[in-house]
Protein backbone atom coordinates (compact mmCIF):
# COMPACT_ATOMS: atom_id res chain seq x y z
CA UNK A 1 0.00 0.00 0.00
CA UNK A 2 0.87 3.59 -0.58
CA UNK A 3 2.08 5.56 2.58
CA UNK A 4 3.64 8.94 3.32
CA UNK A 5 5.86 10.40 5.14
CA UNK A 6 6.77 13.52 6.08
CA UNK A 7 9.21 15.02 9.41
CA UNK A 8 9.87 17.06 11.89
CA UNK A 9 5.89 17.05 13.06
CA UNK A 10 6.53 20.49 14.49
CA UNK A 11 9.69 22.82 14.02
CA UNK A 12 10.58 26.28 16.06
CA UNK A 13 13.01 28.05 14.31
CA UNK A 14 14.61 31.53 14.48
CA UNK A 15 14.13 34.63 11.56
CA UNK A 16 17.17 34.24 9.27
CA UNK A 17 17.45 30.60 10.05
CA UNK A 18 17.37 27.76 7.33
CA UNK A 19 14.98 25.16 6.76
CA UNK A 20 14.27 22.05 5.59
CA UNK A 21 11.32 19.66 5.52
CA UNK A 22 11.72 16.35 3.66
CA UNK A 23 8.61 14.48 2.18
CA UNK A 24 9.27 10.20 1.10
CA UNK A 25 6.50 8.12 -0.26
CA UNK A 26 6.24 4.83 -0.17
CA UNK A 27 4.47 1.96 -2.80
CA UNK A 28 4.70 3.96 -5.71
CA UNK A 29 7.13 4.81 -8.61
CA UNK A 30 7.06 8.18 -10.48
CA UNK A 31 4.46 9.77 -8.33
CA UNK A 32 3.25 13.55 -8.65
CA UNK A 33 4.44 15.28 -5.26
CA UNK A 34 3.39 18.76 -3.80
CA UNK A 35 3.71 21.31 -0.74
CA UNK A 36 1.31 22.95 -0.02
CA UNK A 37 1.03 25.37 3.33
CA UNK A 38 -1.95 26.03 5.26
CA UNK A 39 -1.29 29.41 7.60
CA UNK A 40 -3.69 30.16 10.20
CA UNK A 41 -7.33 30.99 9.32
CA UNK A 42 -6.69 30.83 5.73
CA UNK A 43 -6.98 27.88 3.02
CA UNK A 44 -4.41 25.68 1.61
CA UNK A 45 -2.18 27.17 -0.68
CA UNK A 46 -0.06 24.85 -3.40
CA UNK A 47 3.36 26.23 -3.14
CA UNK A 48 5.45 23.31 -5.71
CA UNK A 49 4.87 20.80 -7.39
CA UNK A 50 6.81 17.49 -9.13
CA UNK A 51 6.31 15.32 -12.17
CA UNK A 52 9.86 13.82 -11.77
CA UNK A 53 13.50 13.74 -10.83
CA UNK A 54 14.98 17.39 -11.12
CA UNK A 55 11.64 18.64 -12.45
CA UNK A 56 10.15 21.44 -10.38
CA UNK A 57 7.65 24.06 -10.39
CA UNK A 58 6.67 26.79 -8.57
CA UNK A 59 3.12 28.27 -7.86
CA UNK A 60 4.09 31.50 -6.08
CA UNK A 61 7.23 33.44 -5.37
CA UNK A 62 8.32 33.35 -2.14
CA UNK A 63 11.15 32.63 0.37
CA UNK A 64 10.71 28.84 -0.03
CA UNK A 65 12.32 26.28 -2.79
CA UNK A 66 11.93 22.65 -3.54
CA UNK A 67 13.90 19.87 -4.35
CA UNK A 68 13.19 16.60 -5.72
CA UNK A 69 16.32 14.14 -5.56
CA UNK A 70 15.31 10.94 -5.42
CA UNK A 71 11.85 9.34 -7.35
CA UNK A 72 10.01 9.43 -4.28
CA UNK A 73 11.65 12.29 -1.95
CA UNK A 74 10.58 15.73 -2.04
CA UNK A 75 12.47 18.35 -0.06
CA UNK A 76 11.25 21.74 0.96
CA UNK A 77 13.96 24.39 2.07
CA UNK A 78 15.26 27.99 2.74
CA UNK A 79 18.41 29.69 3.01
CA UNK A 80 16.79 32.73 5.87
CA UNK A 81 13.24 32.14 7.14
CA UNK A 82 10.66 35.09 7.74
CA UNK A 83 8.08 35.61 9.82
CA UNK A 84 5.75 35.11 7.13
CA UNK A 85 6.83 31.71 6.52
CA UNK A 86 5.17 30.50 9.56
CA UNK A 87 2.37 27.53 8.59
CA UNK A 88 1.29 24.06 8.58
CA UNK A 89 3.14 22.23 5.60
CA UNK A 90 1.88 19.31 3.67
CA UNK A 91 3.08 17.10 1.35
CA UNK A 92 1.09 15.02 -1.27
CA UNK A 93 1.08 12.53 -3.93
CA UNK A 94 -1.83 12.37 -6.21
CA UNK A 95 -2.79 9.34 -8.54
CA UNK A 96 -6.05 8.63 -10.76
CA UNK A 97 -7.44 5.69 -8.48
CA UNK A 98 -6.83 7.58 -5.10
CA UNK A 99 -7.13 10.81 -6.04
CA UNK A 100 -4.73 13.08 -3.49
CA UNK A 101 -3.14 11.39 -0.47
CA UNK A 102 -1.96 14.11 2.46
CA UNK A 103 0.87 13.46 4.75
CA UNK A 104 0.54 14.16 8.60
CA UNK A 105 2.33 17.73 8.22
CA UNK A 106 4.63 19.98 9.94
CA UNK A 107 3.77 22.83 12.07
CA UNK A 108 5.89 25.69 11.34
CA UNK A 109 6.75 28.56 14.02
CA UNK A 110 9.65 31.32 12.94
CA UNK A 111 10.18 33.12 15.85
CA UNK B 1 -9.67 30.78 -12.15
CA UNK B 2 -10.96 28.22 -10.18
CA UNK B 3 -12.62 29.64 -7.22
CA UNK B 4 -14.14 26.73 -4.61
CA UNK B 5 -16.90 28.08 -2.01
CA UNK B 6 -18.18 26.10 1.18
CA UNK B 7 -21.26 26.59 3.00
CA UNK B 8 -21.60 26.84 5.69
CA UNK B 9 -18.65 28.14 7.40
CA UNK B 10 -19.59 26.57 10.84
CA UNK B 11 -22.44 23.91 11.49
CA UNK B 12 -23.04 23.07 15.21
CA UNK B 13 -25.75 20.12 15.67
CA UNK B 14 -26.78 17.62 18.32
CA UNK B 15 -25.74 14.03 17.87
CA UNK B 16 -27.89 11.99 15.60
CA UNK B 17 -29.21 14.37 13.23
CA UNK B 18 -28.35 14.02 9.38
CA UNK B 19 -26.24 17.16 7.77
CA UNK B 20 -25.45 18.21 4.68
CA UNK B 21 -22.18 20.49 3.90
CA UNK B 22 -22.17 22.35 0.06
CA UNK B 23 -19.53 22.62 -1.93
CA UNK B 24 -20.27 25.03 -5.23
CA UNK B 25 -17.09 25.53 -7.51
CA UNK B 26 -16.91 28.24 -10.77
CA UNK B 27 -15.05 26.66 -13.45
CA UNK B 28 -16.97 22.80 -14.50
CA UNK B 29 -13.63 21.55 -16.48
CA UNK B 30 -12.62 19.58 -13.38
CA UNK B 31 -11.21 15.75 -13.27
CA UNK B 32 -12.30 15.01 -9.97
CA UNK B 33 -13.88 16.03 -6.70
CA UNK B 34 -11.93 15.18 -3.41
CA UNK B 35 -13.72 15.68 0.37
CA UNK B 36 -11.31 15.37 3.11
CA UNK B 37 -11.88 15.96 6.76
CA UNK B 38 -8.89 17.44 9.24
CA UNK B 39 -8.94 17.16 12.68
CA UNK B 40 -7.10 20.37 14.47
CA UNK B 41 -3.10 20.54 14.48
CA UNK B 42 -3.51 17.53 11.96
CA UNK B 43 -2.97 16.16 8.08
CA UNK B 44 -5.83 15.37 5.59
CA UNK B 45 -7.17 12.56 5.84
CA UNK B 46 -9.47 11.56 2.15
CA UNK B 47 -13.14 10.75 2.69
CA UNK B 48 -14.58 10.42 -0.91
CA UNK B 49 -13.12 10.93 -4.19
CA UNK B 50 -15.79 11.45 -7.17
CA UNK B 51 -14.58 11.49 -10.43
CA UNK B 52 -16.04 13.99 -13.17
CA UNK B 53 -17.96 10.50 -14.73
CA UNK B 54 -19.34 9.69 -11.88
CA UNK B 55 -22.53 11.52 -10.06
CA UNK B 56 -21.84 9.77 -5.85
CA UNK B 57 -19.69 7.90 -3.59
CA UNK B 58 -20.73 6.20 -0.81
CA UNK B 59 -18.58 5.31 2.41
CA UNK B 60 -20.48 4.17 5.51
CA UNK B 61 -22.76 7.16 6.77
CA UNK B 62 -20.87 9.32 4.20
CA UNK B 63 -22.08 9.99 0.96
CA UNK B 64 -20.77 12.57 -1.60
CA UNK B 65 -22.75 14.03 -5.12
CA UNK B 66 -21.16 15.70 -8.15
CA UNK B 67 -22.75 17.82 -10.74
CA UNK B 68 -20.43 19.20 -12.58
CA UNK B 69 -23.06 21.46 -15.30
CA UNK B 70 -24.16 23.28 -12.00
CA UNK B 71 -20.68 23.14 -10.55
CA UNK B 72 -21.94 21.66 -7.08
CA UNK B 73 -21.39 19.21 -4.27
CA UNK B 74 -23.39 17.99 -1.45
CA UNK B 75 -21.26 15.52 1.29
CA UNK B 76 -24.32 13.82 3.37
CA UNK B 77 -23.13 12.75 6.59
CA UNK B 78 -25.71 10.71 8.27
CA UNK B 79 -26.34 10.30 12.02
CA UNK B 80 -23.24 12.39 12.75
CA UNK B 81 -21.58 11.27 16.05
CA UNK B 82 -19.10 13.76 18.30
CA UNK B 83 -15.91 11.91 16.52
CA UNK B 84 -17.44 13.46 13.07
CA UNK B 85 -16.19 16.91 14.81
CA UNK B 86 -13.68 18.49 12.48
CA UNK B 87 -13.05 20.83 9.51
CA UNK B 88 -14.70 19.53 6.27
CA UNK B 89 -12.49 20.49 3.29
CA UNK B 90 -14.02 20.30 -0.47
CA UNK B 91 -11.48 20.29 -3.93
CA UNK B 92 -12.00 20.28 -7.13
CA UNK B 93 -8.78 19.05 -9.27
CA UNK B 94 -8.45 20.42 -12.58
CA UNK B 95 -5.11 19.22 -14.88
CA UNK B 96 -2.44 22.18 -16.05
CA UNK B 97 -2.84 21.85 -19.74
CA UNK B 98 -0.63 19.66 -21.53
CA UNK B 99 1.35 17.97 -18.16
CA UNK B 100 0.09 15.28 -15.97
CA UNK B 101 0.11 17.51 -13.31
CA UNK B 102 -3.19 17.98 -11.60
CA UNK B 103 -4.19 20.96 -9.12
CA UNK B 104 -6.19 21.03 -6.39
CA UNK B 105 -8.51 23.96 -5.91
CA UNK B 106 -9.90 23.75 -2.09
CA UNK B 107 -12.59 25.49 -0.44
CA UNK B 108 -12.65 26.97 2.89
CA UNK B 109 -13.81 24.32 4.87
CA UNK B 110 -16.77 23.61 7.35
CA UNK B 111 -15.96 23.34 10.74
CA UNK B 112 -18.25 20.76 11.87
CA UNK B 113 -19.01 20.27 15.83
CA UNK B 114 -20.77 17.89 16.72
CA UNK B 115 -22.52 17.52 20.42
CA UNK B 116 -23.35 14.92 22.52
Amino acid sequence: SQTIHQWPATLVQPVGSPLSLECTVEGTSNPNLYWYRQAAGRGLQLLFYSVGIGQISSEVPQNLSASRPQDRQFILSSKKLLLSDSGFYLCAWDSSFYGYTFGSGTRLTVV
Amino acid sequence: KQEVTQIPAALSVPEGENLVLNCSFTDSAIYNLQWFRQDPGKGLTSLLLIQSSQREQTSGRLNASLDKSSGRSTLYIAASQPGDSATYLCAVGAYAGGTSYGKLTFGQGTILTVHP
